[in-house]
């Protein structure tokens, strides 16, 4: 069974464009992220969310909404996309953060191409 | 200085060669700090924590060195399929605040 899973896997779009990336954990996580690996392979946190809350909000464009309808799913919105979101986007997912509690579940990716 | 960092390599070892990364960071109050793997198109994946005392798992060893703020991570008798990066993380309590930072990784080959 997949742990954390992501559609779509691969994601090209123009410039312009809303698009939405959807992620599920079957672990029974509180805690759930979004990370974007840019081509330089820097992994950034975007968002966090716990028990469907924002906990973590990065200095990301506002272009950029998370939802999490429940805290089995965290789903990332992208309005208005620009050649500069091209990269690969990550999932995630983790029990209620105390300091020990940090392992984090990730999706295999979604990889944006933005033309 | 950035907050945490890495020699991004790569490393090109022999098998069975014994290879150390370190991974500094900037901020002394950071309190949890791990290690990940993540092989070439795949996802990141947990290796292991690093504990105070420092800790060991096989072939690796994690170690912490609060005074000079790093992190080791020591691969014995590498094999080739430890080839990847490892990326550390660091966890810093601010406040209300809970900041993960991510180093940029060390690329590993381990070559024949």
């Amino acid at each position: 069974d997949t742990a954390v899973s992501q559609t779509p896997k691969y994601l090209v779009t123009q410039m312009g464009n809303d698009k939405s990336i959807k992620c599920e954990q079957n672990l029974g996580h509180d805690t759930m992220y979004w990370y974007k690996q840019d081509s330089k392979k820097f992994l950034k946190i975007m968002f966090s969310y716990n028990n469907k809350e924002l906990i973590i909000n990065e200095t990301v464009p506002n272009r950029f909404s998370p939802k999490s309808p429940d805290k089995a799913h965290l789903n990332l919105h992208i309005n208005s996309l620009e050649l500069g979101d091209s990269a690969v986007y990550f999932c995630a997912s983790s029990h209620t953060p105390g300091l020990s509690a940090y392992e984090q579940y990730f999706g295999p990716g979604t990889r944006l191409t933005v033309t | 200085r950035k907050e945490v960092e890495q020699d991004p390599g790569p490393f090109n070892v022999p098998e069975g060669a014994t290879v150390a990364f370190n991974c500094t960071y900037s901020n002394s109050a950071s309190q949890s700090f791990f290690w990940y793997r993540q092989d070439c198109r795949k996802e990141p994946k947990l290796l292991m924590s690093v504990y105070s005392s420092g800790n060991e798992d096989g072939r690796f060893t994690a170690q912490l060195n609060r005074a000079s703020q790093y992190i080791s991570l020591l691969i014995r008798d590498s094999k080739l399929s430890d080839s990847a990066t490892y990326l550390c993380v660091v966890i810093l309590n601010a406040g209300n605040n809970r900041k993960l930072i991510w180093g940029l990784g060390t690329s590993l080959a381990v070559n024949p």
